[in-house]
């Protein structure tokens, strides 16, 4: 079974550009999360989705920080436009639905890389 | 407000050493625990999930215990070897977000 993916693993862009990341979680999983981490500071919750919708959006930073989640599948995080303070490492998590399992283990994927220069 | 505090910050010790990793919550109300680990540029791996009525987990050399009461884990590593190596991170699970520490970095000398 695939795990969560990523992509890109890396991405440089510049202050003000545009820039999308992908989250693919593991098949059959409702629940999916982004976080990130930046420099210095621990891992923080952005937001959980549950099949396409925003179950908790609270820890989105601002509104130049936009998720989706069409059809319930994969999920993109853009930011637009960039700023210095957004680069860190952007990670994506997916669950299985809670009827189904009571453990609520979430599964990582490798991350994002985001350096805005 | 829940708060994850991960002490020490930094650990090195010699290989075969058993050692212990403490994490400590504010807030008893979580449902589960899990410690992962982080190896440099590499995504989190799940290492051990404890659910709030659990008072410990055991894999391998590994295992974690919880006190909810006192807001409290412990993830104890046995023999520890080289492999090791990594960043171990512990985060709660409070209304279906992680709440994460800022991690222990241990190194394992051979």
């Amino acid at each position: 079974e695939a795990g969560v993916t990523q992509f890109p693993s890396h991405s440089v862009i510049e202050k003000g550009q545009t820039v999308t990341l992908r989250c693919d979680p593991i098949s059959g999983h409702d629940n999916l999360y982004w976080y990130r981490r930046v420099m210095g500071k621990e891992i923080k919750f952005l937001l959980h989705f549950v099949k396409e919708s925003k179950q908790d959006e609270s820890g989105m930073p601002n509104n130049r920080f936009l998720a989706e989640r069409t059809g319930g599948t994969y999920s993109t995080l853009k930011v637009q436009p960039a700023e210095l303070e957004d680069s860190g490492v952007y990670f994506c998590a997916s669950s299985q639905k809670f009827r189904t399992s009571a453990v609520h283990e979430q599964f990582f994927g490798p991350g994002t890389r985001l350096t805005v220069l | 407000k829940q708060e994850v505090t991960q002490i020490p910050a930094a650990l090195s010790v010699p290989e075969g050493e058993n050692l212990v990793l403490n994490c400590s919550f504010t807030d008893s109300a979580i449902y589960n625990l899990q410690w992962f680990r982080q190896d440099p540029g590499k995504g989190l791996t799940s290492l051990l999930l404890i659910q709030s009525s659990q008072r410990e987990q055991t894999s391998g050399r590994l295992n974690a215990s919880l006190d909810k009461s006192s807001g409290r884990s412990t993830l104890y590593i046995a023999a520890s070897q080289p492999g090791d190596s990594a960043t171990y991170l512990c985060a709660v699970l409070v209304g279906g977000k992680l709440i994460f520490g800022q991690g222990t970095e241990l190194s394992v000398k051979p």
